[in-house]
């Protein structure tokens, strides 16, 4: 089954410990990209990457990094985290011909809380 | 003014009526244009995509005005089933990459 895999769907950490969310992909996608989604603030992309090791900041980078050393796997660090990192994290992806087209495959999302 | 602009609802709509949502976008330079769906607490979904002739899926139309830098869905015939977050996302092409932006979503509720 095609799909995206995020790894926890549900974390509590406290401020400081530093953690990562997993993100995998089937579909041999060249595209993944990391958003936060928050109330009244709608979804905002964290980091995105368009191939094997290239990465670029999306809109709010600041507090996290992401590593892109395989096809499939796209993590999210968060090397010290803050009571503002609390969020929900999506993971997405795409085929680079799909990322032109807007069709970006979710995962299911990862609900963190620093507290 | 926001790159993406929608009006956040709620809309609160009975069982078989009509509803549109409407969508503004401020990069004049915007490539392409896309409807998602969420449902709460799960992960946004295509619905379809915008073209500027406009496009029609079932009981769903996709409108774009390139000169107002207007999208529009209309969902005609409305079920419990579409009750959801819609999301308006425009791509703004980069060089060499793309960038994505989602409007903050519309909340429809189909009432029975």
């Amino acid at each position: 089954e095609a799909q995206v895999t995020q790894n926890p769907r549900y974390l509590i950490t406290v401020t400081g410990k530093k953690l990562t969310v997993t993100c995998s992909q089937n579909m041999n996608h060249e595209y993944m990209s990391w958003y936060r989604q928050d109330p009244g603030l709608g979804l905002r992309q964290i980091y995105y990457s368009m191939n094997v090791e290239v990465t670029d900041k999306g809109d709010v980078p600041e507090g996290y990094k992401v590593s892109r050393k395989e096809k499939r796997n796209f993590p999210l660090i968060l090397e010290s985290p803050s009571p503002n990192q609390t969020s929900l994290y999506f993971c997405a992806s795409s085929p680079i011909r799909g990322a032109h087209t807007g069709e970006l495959f979710f995962g299911e999302g990862s609900r963190l809380t620093v507290l | 003014r926001k790159e993406v602009e929608q009006d956040p609802g709620p809309f609160n709509v009975p069982e078989g009526a009509t509803v549109a949502f409407n969508c503004t976008y401020s990069n004049s330079a915007s490539q392409s244009f896309f409807w998602y769906r969420q449902d709460c607490r799960k992960e946004p979904k295509l619905l379809m995509s915008v073209y500027s002739s406009g496009n029609e899926d079932g009981r769903f139309t996709a409108q774009l005005n390139r000169a107002s830098q207007y999208i529009s869905l209309l969902i005609r015939d409305s079920k419990l089933s579409d009750s959801a977050t819609y999301l308006c996302v425009v791509n703004n092409r980069r060089a060499g990459s793309y960038q994505l932006t989602f409007g903050k979503g519309t909340k429809l509720s189909v009432i029975p």
